[in-house]
């Protein structure tokens, strides 16, 4: 059971154009959730994080949505550049105030971005 | 600042070989560390979490086992490799309270022939 889903395998935009990265999420127990950049042959570089007691939480280019209602969030990236291009994983973790542990994140499959000069 | 180191970067290995890889964490003290699996075409899979010396938590039964003899110190270790456990290990790391992102490794790529 795939509890968080990032359905979309590939994005392709303009440079400077917005960049916008889908996840949904099944288990209503998740309370914090993390994007993360991947380049080939490194390990995922954290970018953003948002608690649920939010909806929006921003940080310079970035910007990441929360719907709880809708067990959605996106991850907006505006002006997109080339140097974006990366794999983006959503993750999410259920903390010790939902009854369960924020040791541990659970990965959609990621979304490769490609920003086009 | 805090950093992690994690070696090799590659690694192959025949089946039935052993297996350990080191990460290390520099920075921070009594971190929670982690180990992580890609395999091919999916997601990151939590396999070990530690929150202190000596104890090991595992979210997979697994032809895997991990080790933490030091505070910044995070070892996988298999006795005897299997075909099914070449991918991409990632090791992590995260502040101790509440909510903390993790923090990853550049990882190795294990092959087993």
């Amino acid at each position: 059971d795939q509890q968080v889903k990032q359905n979309s395998p590939s994005l392709s935009v303009q440079e400077g154009r917005i960049s916008i990265l889908n996840c949904d999420y099944t288990n209503s127990m998740f309370d914090y959730f993390l994007w993360y950049k991947k380049y080939p042959a490194e390990g995922p570089t954290f970018l953003i994080s948002i608690s649920s007691i939010k909806d929006k939480n921003e940080d310079g280019r970035f910007t990441v949505f929360l719907n709880k209602s809708a067990k959605h969030l996106s991850l907006h990236i505006v002006p997109s550049q080339p140097g974006d291009s990366a794999v983006y994983f959503c993750a999410a973790s259920a903390g010790a105030n939902s009854g369960g542990s924020n040791y541990k994140l659970t990965f959609g499959k990621g979304t490769l971005l490609t920003v086009n000069p | 600042s805090q950093t992690i180191h994690q070696w090799p970067a590659t690694l192959v290995q025949p089946v039935g070989s052993p297996l350990s890889l080191e990460c290390t964490v520099e920075g921070t003290s009594n971190p929670n560390l982690y180990w992580y699996r890609q395999a091919a075409g999916r997601g990151l899979q939590l396999l070990f979490y530690s929150v202190g010396i000596g104890q090991i938590s595992s979210e997979v039964p697994q032809n895997l086992s991990a080790s933490r003899p030091q505070d910044r110190q995070f070892i996988l270790s298999s006795k005897k490799l299997l075909l099914s456990d070449s991918g991409f290990y990632l090791c992590a790391w995260s502040m101790g309270i509440g909510n903390q992102p993790q923090h990853f490794g550049d990882g190795t790529r294990l092959s087993i022939l």
